[in-house]
């Protein structure tokens, strides 16, 4: 197995730029979690989905952040427009869920500038 | 004051000692789970756990749930350990959901 896949691995951009950030669960997966990691703050949840639905996206910032999780192999990440404050490594993972112990798999991560 | 604290926030030794990682939280809780991150950024989960103790090679977690406590035990402690530790929990708040609070971290250097 790939492992969690995420793309791209590294990206830098212009203020004011549209950003995706694209993540490809683990095969048979279906709860799927983002967050993102910074020097200041740590890892923060963003949002997660099961079954591809959004459950809890009381951790996306503002509207400026969006996802969606069109099907079960796939899932994206969206800020417009981006912020020099959005900087920061963003990290995928997945799960079986209710498979009880059992843990999430990270993706590589994407590491986000924004000039 | 945060909902998880781990302690120490850095911790250097020698190759083979005994190592400990603290975690404490305030909520009660449904899970709580070890992560290990290398130099490089990546992100493995060590363990799940809700109960008792886990162990996994060198690797051993226990939680005692009334004290709100979880450590983190390397024993023969390898350069290769040498990562940051963050322990993150699941709020028994809300049924079914599974957001996770995450600890600042222990940063572990072990010097060959």
């Amino acid at each position: 197995d790939a492992g969690v896949i995420q793309s791209p691995r590294h990206e830098v951009t212009e203020m004011g730029q549209e950003v995706t950030l694209r993540c490809k669960p683990i095969s048979g997966h279906n709860s799927l979690f983002w967050y993102r990691q910074t020097m200041m703050r740590g890892l923060e949840l963003l949002i997660y989905f099961n079954n591809n639905v959004p459950i809890d996206d009381s951790g996306m910032p503002e509207d400026r952040f969006s996802a969606k999780m069109p099907n079960a192999s796939f899932s994206t990440l969206k800020i417009q427009p981006s912020e020099p404050r959005d900087s920061a490594v963003y990290f995928c993972a997945s799960r079986h869920l209710r498979q009880e112990g059992e843990t999430q798999y990270f993706g590589p991560g994407t590491r986000l500038l924004v000039l | 004051k945060n909902e998880v604290e781990q302690s120490p926030q850095n911790l250097t030794a020698q190759e083979g000692e005994f190592i400990t990682i603290n975690c404490s939280y305030s909520v009660g809780i449904s899970a709580l789970h070890w992560l290990q991150q290398h130099p490089g950024g990546g992100i493995v989960s060590l363990f799940m756990l809700s109960s008792g103790k886990k162990k996994h090679g060198r690797l051993i977690a226990t939680i005692n749930i009334q004290e709100k406590h979880s450590s983190l035990h390397i024993t023969a402690s390898h350069p290769r350990d040498s990562a940051v530790y963050i322990c993150a929990v699941i709020g028994r708040s809300n049924f079914g959901n599974e957001k996770l609070t995450f600890g600042t971290g222990t940063r572990l250097t072990i010097i060959p």
